[in-house]
């Protein structure tokens, strides 16, 4: 079936160490994204990527990096200059153009940081 | 800066009425806006987009109307389910990027028998 796969689901981590949530889509969409939610909060953008080998900053990229090595995987690493990297990271993709294209989302990465 | 405001108060509504939620923008023009439905731990399901030249726009029981001048959408829901119970975000692209989206806070629904 077509769609967004993130993965792990739930993961803890160790204060000052890095960690990296993979996405992986498979409707050849062009662009991808990762969100950031707190508890009661909307979705704060990270950084999303057009084509490949190119992307850019939102709102909140500081302590995060990405890569976009194939159209198809988007890895976000948290690292450990993130001051509060608990949070749920959302992956998304959609098409580019003429039409605006819908955001499909993937399930989500719970990061807890002990 | 600009700013993307919906409803911080959850929307408690009976089964059968019609549920009207708020998305409210400042200093930007949208050519669209979006709205979606997460629930609980899942991400965001996609319902309905409205472009700047479009002042209403259903799917179903679901109507979105966008005014450029109040610089304001509504969001309807008529007769409510328990179903429908969610919590609804707008989302449009204040980054100019033509693609990328950002979210308001979202607003909390509850349906109740």
């Amino acid at each position: 079936d077509g769609g967004i796969t993130q993965s792990p689901k739930y993961l803890f981590r160790k204060e000052g160490q890095n960690v990296t949530l993979s996405c992986e889509q498979n409707l050849n969409h062009d662009a991808m994204y990762w969100y950031r939610q707190d508890p009661g909060q909307g979705l704060r953008l990270i950084y999303y990527s057009q084509i490949v080998n190119d992307f850019q900053k939102g709102d909140i990229a500081e302590g995060y990096s990405v890569s976009r090595e194939k159209k198809e995987s988007f890895p976000l690493t948290v690292t450990s200059a993130q001051k509060n990297p608990t949070a749920f990271y959302l992956c998304a993709s959609s098409i580019v153009g003429v039409g605006t294209g819908e955001l499909f989302f993937g399930e989500g990465s719970r990061l807890t940081v002990l | 800066s600009q700013k993307i405001e919906q409803n911080s108060e959850a929307l408690n509504i009976q089964e059968g009425k019609t549920a009207t939620l708020t998305c409210n923008y400042t200093n930007y023009s949208p050519a669209y806006l979006q709205w979606y439905r997460q629930d609980p731990g899942r991400g965001p399901v996609f319902l309905l987009l409205i472009r700047e030249n479009e002042k209403e726009k259903r799917k179903e029981r679901l109507k979105v109307t966008f005014d450029t001048t109040l610089k304001q959408s509504l969001f309807h829901i008529t007769a409510s389910q328990p179903a429908d119970s969610a919590t609804y975000l707008c989302a449009l692209d204040v980054s100019n990027s033509g693609y990328a989206l950002n979210f308001g806070k979202g607003t909390s629904l509850l349906v109740t028998p």
